[in-house]
Parts: structure tokens; sequence; C-alpha cells
């Protein structure tokens, strides 16, 4: 079974809109993380926001906020007022520790398009 | 203080030469993972090292691939006889601890072309 599961491979949003990009995951840990990372058409990868499974609020980042569901083991991205600068691939990524591994699963991404 | 620091960014080798990418991680930081994207694909782990040790390999190939972090100089990802397969973004990361990190911080990754 796939760790994290992206379901929208692309997205469009109108500028100064909100937009919300889904994100569920499959752990039997009780100890997790779960990363966004922002991947601009230039290639690299620019870290946005955590949220630690035992973490009781929501993260926010600026314009970014994590929509963190823990009975439904989803942690969606919201973006706020997009920008056109906004427009990029977003990975969702985890983090497990209590399997042994110390590495991120990822997703497999949504392109997102802001519209002018 | 710089971040992760990642060269070539891009590389371009022909079928059986070897590719040695180089990966500086954040100041402070001695927990250094490599990571391999195949294009329109998410990031997939390939190996966790600490200084002098190898601490995961679990993702790497058994054949051709291999990774050091020595006590002195960047961490290096070695592909021995390269194949057009091997065509990637390789990107290294670094993280302050190992359990229960907050913040994993990328490099801007090494395009490797095989021709």
């Amino acid at each position: 079974a796939q760790k994290i599961t992206q379901t929208q491979p692309g997205m469009f949003v109108q500028e100064k809109e909100a937009v919300t990009l889904d994100c569920t995951y499959d752990t039997s840990d009780q100890s997790y993380g779960l990363f966004w990372y922002k991947q601009p058409s230039s290639g690299e990868m620019i870290f946005l926001i955590y949220q630690g499974s035992y973490d009781e609020q929501n993260a926010t980042e600026g314009r970014y906020s994590l929509n963190f569901q823990k009975a439904r083991k989803s942690a969606n991205l919201v973006i706020s007022a997009s920008q056109l600068g906004d427009s990029a691939m977003y990975f969702c990524a985890m983090r497990e520790d209590q399997t042994g591994a110390n590495n991120l699963f990822f997703g497999t991404g949504t392109r997102l398009t802001v519209i002018p | 203080n710089a971040g992760v620091m990642q060269n070539p960014r891009h590389l371009v080798r022909r079928r059986g030469q070897e590719a040695r990418l180089r990966c500086s991680p954040m100041k402070g930081h001695s927990h250094v993972y490599w990571y391999r994207q195949l294009p329109e694909e998410g990031l997939k782990f390939m190996v966790y090292l600490q200084k002098e040790n190898i601490i995961d390999e679990s993702g790497m190939p058994k054949e051709r691939f291999s990774a050091e972090f020595p006590k002195e100089g960047p961490s290096i990802l070695r592909i021995q006889q390269v194949v057009r397969g091997d065509s990637a973004a390789y990107f290294c990361a670094s993280s302050l601890r190992d359990r229960g990190y907050t913040e994993a911080f990328f490099g801007q990754g090494t395009r490797l072309t095989v021709v």
C-alpha cells in the first residue's frame, strides 16, 4: 500500500483565491511527522510546513496551513491568497518514527497552476 | 548560513562511465539522506548516512551504486557504469536530528543525464 497518496495530479486556482491540496497517509505508527514541499520549475525542493502526529493545533506558516485530520489520516495543504509564484509541484511526505526507517516517504505530487 | 549544497547541478555521462555526485549538508547537520526522482514522479529514498557510517541503504540498488559520508568533506553518491535508466534528479537532504526531525532541507539536486 502507498504510504502517501495525493489524488490530484493537477489543480488550477484563480489568483488571490485559496486552494486545498489533498494528502492522505497510511501508517500504523503512533508517532510520525508530515511534511509539505514545493518544487518549482527550477527543480529545487522547498520545505513549506511540518505537522507532528501529536501536535494538537494545525500547523501554519504564513499563507500555508495544514489541515490535519488524524482520524481520517489526512494532511491537506491549504494555500491562501494564491500568487502566480505558487505555480509549482507540491509534494506531501511522511516520516515514521517507530518502524526503524528514518527517511521520508513522498507522494506523487500535485501540479498547481495559478491563473491570473 | 548556507543551505544544503549539491554539485554539480547538471551532469552528463555516457553509458558505462562513472557519475559522482556531491552533497555538503547544512552547517551542524550530521544526518544525510539521498533521494532519487524519476521524471514526473515523487522522490524515492535511497540511503541514509551519518559521518563515516551508512545507517540505512535499503533504497539503494544492489549493484553499481554506493554512498559515503567521510569524516571530512561532502557526502558522495557514486554510480558506476551508468545506464540510461539512471537518468534522474538526485537530491540530498540533511537534518539536525535523526529521530523525530521536524525539518529536512534539500539541496537543489543534481540532474544526471546518461547519453
